[in-house]
C-alpha cells in the first residue's frame, strides 16, 4: 500500500460546479497537510496548509482533515476554468526545518469547461 | 510568496553525459533545501535533503555518487546527475525553506531531463 492514495481523474466539471478532491493516508505519523496547485510545467504553489485534524476554509477554497479515518479533502467552490491544473495533496510528520519531507500523492488533473 | 528560481527548465543531453540543475531561492535565505523527482504519472518523490554547508541526506534507493548535491551557500543549491542514462529521464523540481516550524515549503518551477 502506498502511503498516500490519490485518485489521478482526470476530472471534468462545468464552470461553478463544486469540486470535491481527496486524499488517503496509511502513516499515522503525519501531521502537517498540504494541498499544492500545479500547472502545466510549472512548479506546484501552496494552496492550504493544515495542522491535524479539522477544516480550514480561504475563500472558495475549503481543506478539510479527519485523521481517525486518514482521509482529506480539498473542496473547490464556484469553480473557474482559472482552477483547471493538477492538485497535489501532500503530508509530513514535521512542520519545519530538515524533517520537513513531504510525501505526495500523484495529483489529480481537474478541468473546469466554461 | 518567496521565489524559488530553477535552473534550466529543460534539458536534453546524451547518455554518458553529466547534467548539472541549479536551484536558487531569490529573496530569501533557504536554510534548507529538497530535491524530488517525477516519472510520468506518478507522485513527486523526495531524493534527498541537503542543509547549507553539509552533506545532502539521501531517501532509500537514490544513489548518492549519480546524483551529486552541492549547497554551498544559503541561496544556491545544484543537483548534478552523472553519467546520465535514458532511465533517468524524468522530472526534476527542488524545493526550499527558509528554517523554523511550521514553514512553507516554495517550489521551483522544476526541470525536464530527457537522455537519449
Amino acid at each position: 500500500q502506498k502511503e498516500v492514495e490519490q485518485d489521478p481523474g482526470p476530472l471534468s466539471v462545468p464552470e461553478g460546479a463544486i469540486v470535491s478532491l481527496n486524499c488517503t493516508y496509511s502513516n499515522s505519523a503525519f501531521q502537517y497537510f498540504m494541498w499544492y496547485r500545479q500547472y502545466s510545467r510549472k512548479g506546484p504553489e501552496l494552496l492550504m496548509y493544515t495542522y491535524s485534524s479539522g477544516n480550514k476554509e480561504d475563500g472558495r477554497f475549503t481543506a478539510q482533515v479527519d485523521k481517525s479515518s486518514k482521509y482529506i479533502s480539498l473542496f473547490i467552490r464556484d469553480s473557474q476554468p482559472s482552477d483547471s491544473a493538477t492538485y497535489l495533496c501532500a503530508m509530513s510528520a514535521s512542520g519545519g526545518g530538515s524533517n520537513y519531507k513531504l510525501t505526495f500523492g500523484k495529483g489529480t488533473l481537474l478541468t473546469v469547461n466554461p | 510568496g518567496a521565489v524559488v528560481s530553477q535552473h534550466p527548465s529543460r534539458v536534453i543531453c546524451k547518455s554518458g553525459t553529466s547534467v548539472k540543475i541549479e536551484c536558487r531561492s531569490l529573496d530569501f535565505q533557504a536554510t534548507t533545501m529538497f530535491w524530488y523527482r517525477q516519472f510520468p504519472k506518478q507522485s513527486l518523490m523526495l531524493m534527498a535533503t541537503s542543509n547549507e554547508g553539509s552533506k545532502a541526506t539521501y531517501e532509500q534507493g537514490v544513489e548518492k555518487d549519480k546524483f551529486l548535491i552541492n549547497h554551498a551557500s544559503l541561496t544556491l543549491s545544484t543537483l548534478t546527475v552523472t553519467s546520465a542514462h535514458p532511465e533517468d529521464s524524468s522530472f526534476y523540481i527542488c524545493s526550499a525553506i527558509s528554517g523554523g516550524a511550521d514553514t512553507e515549503a516554495f517550489f521551483g518551477q522544476g526541470t525536464r531531463l530527457t537522455v537519449v
